[in-house]
């Protein structure tokens, strides 16, 4: 029963190219979760999202950050034209249920490092 | 609002030493969760516990205890006769029915190193 898949594990961009992260979720779970963690930072939530729909997006900066849940694949977060702050560890987490009645199950992490 | 209080940055301790980590949460809601998650060097989040705030009761498992007092707003974690294994980063984190969702919200972690 594989975990939560998060690709790329690594990745690097220059200055105004876009980032796209992918996260599949742990098999039966509808629930997905991206957090951003900064050096020496924790983790601060960024979107909610169930199956093709955006349930809170709270935590997403207002411009250049998007997230999708399709119907068909994995989720993605995309951050376009990156900006050196953007570097930092990105965290996919799923669950079968909302995050405070069922246990979240974290990725590996995908580091983005802009240049 | 939600937060959560993780004081201790670093803590550095010798093999076999007991430590408490502590934890202090805020939150209007009457439920929520508690969790503790550990990340390692290699980066992955583990997750170790998760309370409801109806269940005070402490909780042992192996070498790690978990004292939950809602009086004090805390959660704190300790982990007897450590090892070097244990060396990671800890994360305490809140969860509730808040209006905006259900999202955790972790504190900022504090940093476990066991030496030999």
């Amino acid at each position: 029963n594989a975990g939560v898949m998060q690709n790329p594990r690594h990745l690097v961009r220059r200055r105004g190219q876009e980032a796209r992260l992918r996260c599949s979720p742990m098999k039966g779970h509808s629930h997905v979760y991206w957090y951003r963690q900064l050096p020496e930072e924790g983790l601060k939530f960024m979107v909610y999202l169930q199956k093709e729909n955006i349930i809170d997006e709270s935590g997403m900066p207002k411009e250049r950050f998007s997230a999708e849940f399709p119907k068909e694949g994995p989720s993605i977060l995309r951050i376009q034209q990156v900006v050196r702050g953007d570097s930092a560890a990105y965290f996919c987490a799923s669950s079968s249920s909302p995050a405070n009645t069922g246990e979240l199950f974290f990725g590996e992490g995908s580091r983005l490092t802009v240049l | 609002a939600q937060k959560v209080t993780q004081a201790q940055t670093e803590i550095s301790v010798v093999e076999k030493e007991d430590v408490t980590l502590d934890c202090v949460y805020e939150t209007r809601d009457t439920t929520y969760y508690l969790f503790w998650y550990k990340q390692p060097p290699s980066g992955e989040l583990v997750f170790l516990i998760r309370r409801n705030s109806f269940d005070e009761q402490n909780e042992i498992s192996g070498r790690y205890s978990w004292n939950f007092q809602k009086s004090t707003s805390s959660f704190n974690f300790t982990i007897t006769a450590s090892q070097v294994v244990d060396s990671a980063v800890y994360f305490c984190a809140l969860s509730g029915y808040h209006e905006a969702g259900t999202a955790l919200i972790f504190g900022k972690g504090t940093t476990l190193s066991v030496s030999s």
